[in-house]
């Protein structure tokens, strides 16, 4: 298995307060992403970062925010979160650009 | 952007029936091909992937998937099922140097033992 580390594996939080998943990694892959999954829609991409400080808008961007200080490093941000937001989060990395993505053991994340 | 459909949302099989998923995308230019597993209560890790090549490819556990590009398909086969089979498996396609990976609603598969 790569080696791919989220935290905190499982939240609950209230409506309206910030959240922070964090994603580690010791593959020194130059690619990270953040997808959410939920039921009917598969994985969606939210952000992705192709290296320090460079990160660009996925598919389901709105209400959410990256920042990538170190290689190993990408956090995702939930400025305010909302009950649409409930989901299950996976970070991925990747070596090169459209090829093979791995994936951390998710984030499982609940707004009330 | 490209897009992915997966034609069936739940099967269910009995050991040893053979298995075939179904995978369409809408792209019309070079794609890159891949089917991921997710066991229950586990990450997505990769069956196979196709990039070029051989159309028919061939993963792991047993599994294989047949690119048709004329049809836009990229089916995933198991001859026979066992009842670890069970899982959800997505079909994804990116392209080449792009960092926009799509994947399918995904497919829920029962293996009855």
């Amino acid at each position: 298995d790569a080696g791919i580390t989220q935290s905190p594996r499982h939240k609950v939080t209230e409506t309206g307060t910030p959240v922070t998943l964090r994603c580690h990694q010791t593959e020194n892959h130059r690619y990270m992403y953040w997808y959410r999954q939920d039921p009917g829609h598969g994985l969606r991409l939210i952000h992705y970062s192709y290296g320090v400080k460079d990160t660009d808008k996925g598919e389901v961007s709105d209400g959410y925010s990256v920042s990538r200080s170190k290689t190993e490093d990408f956090l995702l941000t939930l400025e305010s979160a909302t009950s649409s937001q409930t989901s299950v989060y996976f970070c991925a990395i990747s070596e090169v650009a459209g090829n093979t993505i791995y994936f951390g053991e998710g984030s499982w994340l609940t707004v009330v | 952007a490209q897009s992915v459909s997966q034609h069936n949302h739940h099967v269910i099989l009995s050991e040893a029936a053979s298995l075939e998923l179904g995978c369409n995308y809408s792209y019309g230019g070079t794609v890159n091909l891949f089917w991921y597993v997710q066991y229950p209560g586990q990450h997505l890790q990769l069956l196979l992937k196709y990039f070029s090549g051989d159309p028919l490819v061939k993963g792991i556990k047993g599994f294989e998937a047949e690119f048709i590009k004329s049809k836009f398909s990229f089916n995933l086969r198991k001859p026979s099922v066992q009842w670890s089979d069970t899982a959800e498996y997505f079909c994804a396609v990116s392209t080449p140097n792009n960092n926009d990976m799509r994947f399918g609603a995904g497919t829920r598969l029962t293996v009855k033992p």
